[in-house]
C-alpha cells in the first residue's frame, strides 16, 4: 500500500508558465517532506524540503506548499524552464522511521520551449 | 571534491550468478542506503546502514546482501535468489540524524546509479 502517492505520472507545461506537481500521503506520522529531481540515467538530487511545522518553503523558483489537514503537498516551479524537464519524486519521512524517506513513484515534467 | 560514486555504470549478469555493486562516499556520512528503481516505480529501499558493521533490511531485501566494513563503502550483492534483478540500482548517503540529533533535515545524496541487466 503506497504511503506516498504522486497520481500524475506526467505533466507538460510551456516555458515561462507555472508547473505544479502534486503529492499525497497517508501516514499521519510523516513530519518532514522532500522533493528530488532526477534526470535519466542519473541519481536524484535534492531540490527542496519542508517541515510539518511550516506550510510553505521557498527557494528561488521553487516553492513547496504543505496542507497537513489534507495530507497534501505541492511543488510550484515559476517560471518553468526547459532545463526543469525531469522526473520529480516526492518523499516523506518520520522521526519514528529514523527519517528514512518513503518515495512516491514520480512525475515526469516536460517543459516545452 | 566530495561525492558518492557507484561502479560500474552498466552491468550484465548471467542468470544464476551473484554480482556485487560498488558504492563509495567521501562525504563523511554515517548513513548509507541502497534503492532499486523500476520503470513507473518510485525508489524502493533494499538495505540501509546507519553505522559501520551494522545494517538493516529495507522493504525489498530478499535476494540481496550487504556489508559495511568501512564508513566509506557499502557494497550490495545481488544473489541468484533475487527473482527479478534487472533494474536501476541507486546508492545514497546522509548524515545520521538519530546519532547527532540534528533534527529532521535528512536529504540524501545519491550516486549516479548502476543499471543491472540479467541475460
Amino acid at each position: 500500500d503506497q504511503q506516498v502517492k504522486q497520481n500524475s505520472p506526467s505533466l507538460s507545461v510551456q516555458e515561462g508558465r507555472i508547473s505544479i506537481l502534486n503529492c499525497d500521503y497517508t501516514n499521519s506520522m510523516f513530519d518532514y517532506f522532500l522533493w528530488y529531481k532526477k534526470y535519466p540515467a542519473e541519481g536524484p538530487t535534492f531540490l527542496i524540503s519542508i517541515s510539518s511545522i511550516k506550510d510553505k518553503n521557498e527557494d528561488g523558483r521553487f516553492t513547496v506548499f504543505l496542507n497537513k489537514s489534507a495530507k497534501h503537498l505541492s511543488l510550484h516551479i515559476v517560471p518553468s524552464q526547459p532545463g526543469d524537464s525531469a522526473v520529480y519524486f516526492c518523499a516523506a519521512s518520520a522521526r519514528g522511521g529514523s527519517y528514512i524517506p518513503t518515495f512516491g513513484r514520480g512525475t515526469s515534467l516536460i517543459v516545452h520551449p | 571534491d566530495g561525492g558518492i560514486t557507484q561502479s560500474p555504470k552498466y552491468l550484465f549478469r548471467k542468470e544464476g550468478q551473484n554480482v556485487t555493486l560498488s558504492c563509495e562516499q567521501n562525504l563523511n556520512h554515517d548513513a548509507m542506503y541502497w534503492y532499486r528503481q523500476d520503470p513507473g516505480q518510485g525508489l524502493r529501499l533494499i538495505y540501509y546502514s546507519q553505522i559501520v558493521n551494522d545494517f538493516q533490511k529495507g522493504d525489498i531485501a530478499e535476494g540481496y546482501s550487504v556489508s559495511r566494513e568501512k564508513k566509506e563503502s557499502f557494497p550490495l550483492t545481488v544473489t541468484s535468489a533475487q527473482k527479478n534483478p534487472t533494474a536501476f540500482y541507486l546508492c545514497a548517503s546522509s548524515i545520521d540524524l538519530d546519532r547527532f540529533d540534528r533534527g529532521p533535515r535528512n536529504e540524501q545524496f545519491f550516486g549516479p546509479g548502476t543499471r543491472l541487466t540479467v541475460l
